[in-house]
């Protein structure tokens, strides 16, 4: 399996700042997803991140919020614009490497915002 | 869109017992099944998967089954030790390349001694 790598793995800012989050894969991967993980729940997907071109986002996520970059097949950066304490989450970077589903995830950033 | 639930939301075994946690889904165009740990702190780990074209599959204390008619599959785990506590995750998705997954609500697994 890839091995991903987060940067920053924490961060605590405050609100109305905004924090880029980066994500790096050892190889080169076809799919690069972020998702989201608040307090004690599930993970949610934000978006998927297309090398070359805009993400694609899913519904509740918008990119003036959360713009993506992905400017090659190793690595891609989320951005959590504007933050609010609401904003507080585990934001966690997966990669699919070979086009079979199989999803692996890197460690995550936790983010909290005062 | 997908729907996945997840059952029990926490689970208390003993050491030595066996855990089975289970999940159902909405979309029966679903064919790819993943069940994934996380530790505290941590992200989540690929455990074990199966796609549709099995009914189980085996990777040695850990087995998952699906029931594509009932929608529905279950992970187990045998011989549960300390380290096995753990949140797992079950996750479903459709198509190849557009890779979405859909998770569960989490299964708070606690192996006591």
């Amino acid at each position: 399996s890839a091995v991903i790598s987060q940067k920053p793995s924490r961060d605590i800012c405050q609100r109305g700042t905004s924090l880029t989050i980066q994500c790096q894969v050892d190889s080169q991967v076809t799919m690069m997803f972020w998702y989201r993980q608040q307090p004690g729940q599930s993970l949610t997907l934000i978006a998927t991140a297309n090398q070359g071109s805009e993400a694609t986002y899913e519904s509740g996520f918008v990119i003036d919020k959360f713009p993506i970059s992905r400017p090659n097949l190793t690595f891609s950066t989320l951005t959590v614009s504007n933050m609010s304490p609401e904003d507080s989450s585990i934001y966690l970077c997966s990669v699919e490497a070979a086009g079979d589903n199989e999803q692996f995830f890197g460690p995550g950033t936790r983010l909290t915002v005062l | 869109g997908e729907n996945v639930e997840q059952h029990p939301s926490t689970l208390s075994v003993q050491e030595g017992d066996s855990a089975v946690i289970k999940c159902t889904y909405s979309d029966s165009a679903s064919n790819y099944f993943p069940w994934y740990k996380q530790e505290l702190g941590k992200g989540p780990q690929l455990i074990i998967d199966i796609r549709s074209n099995v009914g189980e599959k085996k990777d040695q204390r850990i087995a998952v089954t699906l029931n594509k008619t009932a929608k529905h599959f279950s992970l187990h785990i045998t011989e549960t030790q300390p380290e096995d506590s753990a949140v797992y995750f079950c996750a479903a998705s459709f198509g190849h390349f557009l890779s979405k997954l859909t998770f569960g609500t989490g299964t708070r697994l606690q192996v006591t001694l």
